[in-house]
């Protein structure tokens, strides 16, 4: 398995509350992502980052923040977190601009009450 | 409309069946990635391919670029391959994937 390992996988917090999930790899990839998996939705594009401190938005960027201060460590974030954030969350890691595999981690549960 | 769609969405087959996926897209590509999720589990990376056809055991995935049409074929399908398929294209000179919203398979003994 690719060393991505994602934290925590379960978690359950109040409306309003901030929340900051962790991604974490051992493979030195380049690239990170974070994903949400809704049902009827395919994965949806939240943040993703090419290089310490550089990230970008993706389609479903409102209301979170992503943070890259190391290779290894990928940290995404919801402010003050709403139902509708209610999500299975994932992160993966790939060098895709070499056009290689990606590896995802084993998800997020979160539920937002 | 979706920039990548999947058929069926759902799929039963009796174990043994040979099963077809199929992946379409839209936007121009580099490569197309096949993943699987089993149940509450994470997702995992069958193959990665950028043209003709790919095998491993008894997946084979095919790729027309021309067609813009992805399938993946499971020969003598088992229940342990019960899980959802999920086909995913980088855009064409970028760094990200799209997703197709995925094929859910249940194989019954």
């Amino acid at each position: 398995d690719a060393g991505i390992t994602q934290s925590p996988r379960h978690k359950v917090t109040e409306t309003g509350t901030p929340v900051t999930l962790r991604c974490h790899q051992t493979e030195n990839h380049r690239y990170m992502y974070w994903y949400r998996q809704d049902p009827g939705h395919g994965l949806r594009l939240i943040h993703y980052s090419y290089g310490v401190k550089d990230t970008d938005k993706g389609e479903v960027s409102d209301g979170y923040s992503v943070s890259r201060s190391k290779t290894e460590d990928f940290l995404l974030t919801l402010e003050s977190a709403t139902s509708s954030q209610t999500s299975v969350y994932f992160c993966a890691i790939s060098n895709l601009g070499k056009n290689t595999e990606a590896f995802f981690g084993q998800g997020t549960r979160l539920t937002v009450v | 409309k979706n920039e990548v769609e999947q058929s069926p969405q759902n799929l039963t087959a009796q174990e043994g069946e040979f099963i077809t996926i199929n992946c379409s897209y839209s936007v121009g590509i580099s490569a197309l990635h096949w993943l699987q999720q089993h149940p509450g589990g994470g997702i995992v990376s069958l193959f990665m391919l950028s043209s003709g056809k790919k095998k491993h055991g008894r997946l084979i995935a095919t790729i027309n670029i021309q067609e813009k049409h992805s399938s993946l074929h499971i020969t003598a399908s088992h229940p342990r391959d019960s899980a959802v398929y999920i086909c995913a294209v980088p855009v064409y000179n970028t760094d990200k994937l799209i997703f197709g919203t995925g094929t859910r398979l249940q194989v019954f003994p």
